[in-house]
């Protein structure tokens, strides 16, 4: 059975340091994988999305970036945080079949100071 | 430019009865739907899904209803039970290209 892995699962960050987030997958080869946000009273904020190694799709504008390593892992990055980064950071995957259905991982909540 | 709406930002119901949660859509290529169930400080679990072929799809407890000229679809949790309790999303997608959109989400508490 596949699994999804997310961490550091909370981290504290004070405003203008750098941040690596890290999802892995297991289970699975070749998925099309998903980073979201979801700020405090908001929905699921779709921010990147890669559908191979090195293939990165950005969604919105803003301070982070991500990379595909590897087949089963997916980066979130920035190089200086700003107070509006905070939030819950989820990781998800997609494999191809018939339905549309992404599985997602459990989470890193991140709070910039 | 919000494309998927859930109107409700709450829903309270008591044990038992059916509780109804709906989303609207603004988005014609829409062809696929589906719920997510989150509690908080976890990731969201998938629930049911369904097919814009479709106007209903039913597992268990839950069933999806699709209205496609309306833009609406509803899910009904029947009968409502305590660990229902959670924050419900709707997702929706167009063709191929894997990406869900998410409305911001209805907070059902289901009261024993």
């Amino acid at each position: 059975s596949q699994t999804i892995h997310q961490w550091p699962a909370t981290l504290v960050q004070p405003v203008g340091s750098p941040l690596s987030l890290e999802c892995t997958v297991e289970g699975t080869s070749n998925p099309n994988l998903y980073w979201y946000r979801q700020a405090a009273g908001r929905g699921l904020q779709l921010l990147f999305y890669s559908i191979g190694i090195g293939q990165i799709s950005s969604e919105v504008p803003q301070n982070l970036s991500a990379s595909r390593p590897q087949d089963r892992q997916f980066i979130l990055s920035s190089k200086k945080l700003l107070l509006s980064d905070s939030g819950f950071y989820l990781c998800a995957w997609f494999g191809r079949g018939s339905y549309n259905e992404q599985f997602f991982g459990p989470g890193t909540r991140l709070t910039v100071l | 430019d919000q494309q998927v709406k859930q109107n409700s930002p709450s829903l309270s119901v008591q044990e038992g009865r059916i509780s109804i949660l709906n989303c609207d859509y603004t988005n014609s290529m829409f062809d696929y739907f589906l719920w997510y169930k989150k509690y908080p400080a976890e990731g969201p679990t998938f629930l049911i899904s369904i097919s814009s072929i479709k106007d209903k799809n039913e597992d268990g407890r839950f069933t999806v209803f699709l209205n496609k000229s309306a833009k609406h679809l509803s899910l009904h949790i029947v009968p409502s039970q305590p660990g229902d309790s959670a924050v419900y999303f709707c997702a929706a997608s167009a063709g191929s290209n894997y990406k869900l959109t998410f409305g911001k989400g209805t907070l059902l508490t289901v009261n024993p």
